[in-house]
């Protein structure tokens, strides 16, 4: 099974900071990742997918990078609602695979 | 607008079984696939399997072989879940997810506590 690795797993930010989480894949998975959003007691939201790609409907602060084994998601300025768990997840091999998650707290 | 509606809470004692049901609407239900993923409390997501709702396939995570049972009904856009043999650890929010590449809609989940 492909490993999915996060850093930090939590971190604390302000409004209108800049963030960036860090997600490794234990071997390469091209451009197969997709980044999830989850607020508690909710179901998690698609954010981008295929790495790069926004997800209609997201806002363009979120931007996702990278390929191979190292990826990156990075909200440009963080707001209010974007307090919240972040999952990377691969879709390169079967089983999917989710990292254990980077929880964005208020600073 | 797309929508995945989910079967309501329910508690079961060890040993038993479930069954969550994901009824789809909003599109045309057999172009896409249906992935199950849970969540026990405080912690991760964890990805169970999914199937075709075009022709019925699945895959099904290690972990869960021999005790879990995906189906889909095309007849009205639902997609079910069975899980056996339930243990305490099995306590978790269900989810199913739309999936074609990415799971782009999810249901609301579904509480499954397994309590004696």
């Amino acid at each position: 099974d492909i490993q999915m690795t996060q850093s930090p797993p939590s971190l604390s930010a302000s409004v209108g900071d800049r963030v960036t989480i860090t997600c490794r894949a234990s071997q390469s998975i091209a451009s197969y990742l997709n980044w999830y959003q989850q607020k508690p007691g909710e179901a998690p939201r698609l954010l981008i997918y295929d790495a790069a790609s926004l997800q209609s409907g997201v806002p363009s602060r979120f931007s996702g990078g990278g390929s191979g084994t190292d990826f990156t998601l990075t909200i440009s300025s963080l707001q209010p609602e974007d307090f919240a768990t972040y999952y990377c997840q691969q879709r390169y091999l079967i089983p999917l695979t989710f990292g254990p998650g980077t929880k964005v707290n208020i600073k | 607008q797309v929508q995945l509606v989910q079967s309501g809470a329910v508690v079961k004692k060890p040993g038993a079984s479930v069954r969550v049901s994901c009824k789809a609407s909003g599109y045309t239900f057999d172009t896409y696939g249906v992935t199950w993923v849970r969540q026990a409390p405080g912690q991760g997501l964890e990805w169970m399997g999914w199937i075709s709702a075009f022709n019925g396939n699945t895959d099904y995570a290690h972990e869960f072989q021999g005790r879990v049972t995906m189906t889909t009904d095309t007849s009205t856009s639902t997609a079910y879940l069975e899980l056996g043999s339930l243990r305490p650890d099995d306590t978790a929010v269900y989810y199913c997810a739309r999936v074609l590449g990415a799971l782009d809609y999810w249901g609301q989940g579904t509480l499954v506590t397994v309590s004696s």
